[in-house]
């Protein structure tokens, strides 16, 4: 079992949608939780950056993490177009290196 | 200000060939992280440097692999006697890496390997 799951999609809504996109983890030592969309043949592009338990919101994002559950979520409101792209989320603990543990990443598309 | 940079964009090499790859991080930040990235999955880590020294190398799948940093700043991922299975894009990503200034990552475009 991987230490982070996440489904890979891929996920079609209609544009103005609201999107949610989740992950589960199983290692109760991470404390800091990351979002990051990737365009195709593109680097990840850091979107939310989270520490511990509650929620985070960002222009249109919304980020909410839920340590007892060991679930994280994003929530992208008025979804557009431009949103298409993989979502990925990440975590790592407070202590060691501080090496981000990926998910697989979530396939959104929005359609016009 | 300028991003993580990584050179080439992509690299084709015959099986068995050496090939380096370079990452210049964001100015000023400390940490210095390797992943690779196959097709459909997320980034996997390799290796984290902090300042000179690789401080986490345990990502490395065997002993083909190495990575340098001798300045603290610019790093260079390199594979010897490269595999088809080590076609993937490599990604590089810096970090201020302080517990007070956060430790986010910021990562590059990623050089692209295929092995032939």
């Amino acid at each position: 079992q991987k230490e982070v799951e996440q489904d890979p999609g891929p996920l079609s809504v209609p544009e103005g949608a609201i999107v949610s996109l989740n992950c589960t983890y199983s290692n109760s030592a991470f404390q800091y939780f990351m979002w990051y969309r990737q365009y195709s043949r593109k680097g990840p592009e850091l979107l939310m950056y989270t520490y511990s338990s509650g929620n985070k919101e960002d222009g249109r994002f919304t980020a909410q993490v839920d340590k007892s559950s060991k679930y994280i979520s994003l929530f992208i409101r008025d979804s557009q177009p431009s949103d298409s792209a993989t979502y990925l989320c990440a975590m790592t603990s407070t202590s060691g290196t501080y090496k981000y543990i990926f998910g697989t990443g979530t396939r959104l598309k929005v359609l016009a | 200000g300028a991003g993580v940079s990584q050179t080439p964009s992509n690299k084709v090499t015959e099986k068995g060939k050496y090939v380096e790859l370079r990452c210049d991080p964001i100015s000023g930040h400390t940490a210095l992280y390797w992943y690779r990235q196959s097709l459909g999955q997320g980034p996997e880590f390799l290796i984290y440097f902090q300042g000179t020294g690789a401080a986490d190398d345990s990502g490395l799948p065997n002993d083909r692999f190495f990575a340098v940093r001798p300045e603290g700043s610019v790093s260079t991922l390199k594979i010897q006697r490269t595999e088809r299975g080590d076609s993937a894009v490599y990604l590089c990503a810096s970090s201020l890496g302080d517990a007070g200034a956060g430790y986010e990552q910021y990562f590059g475009p990623g050089t692209r390997l295929t092995v032939t």
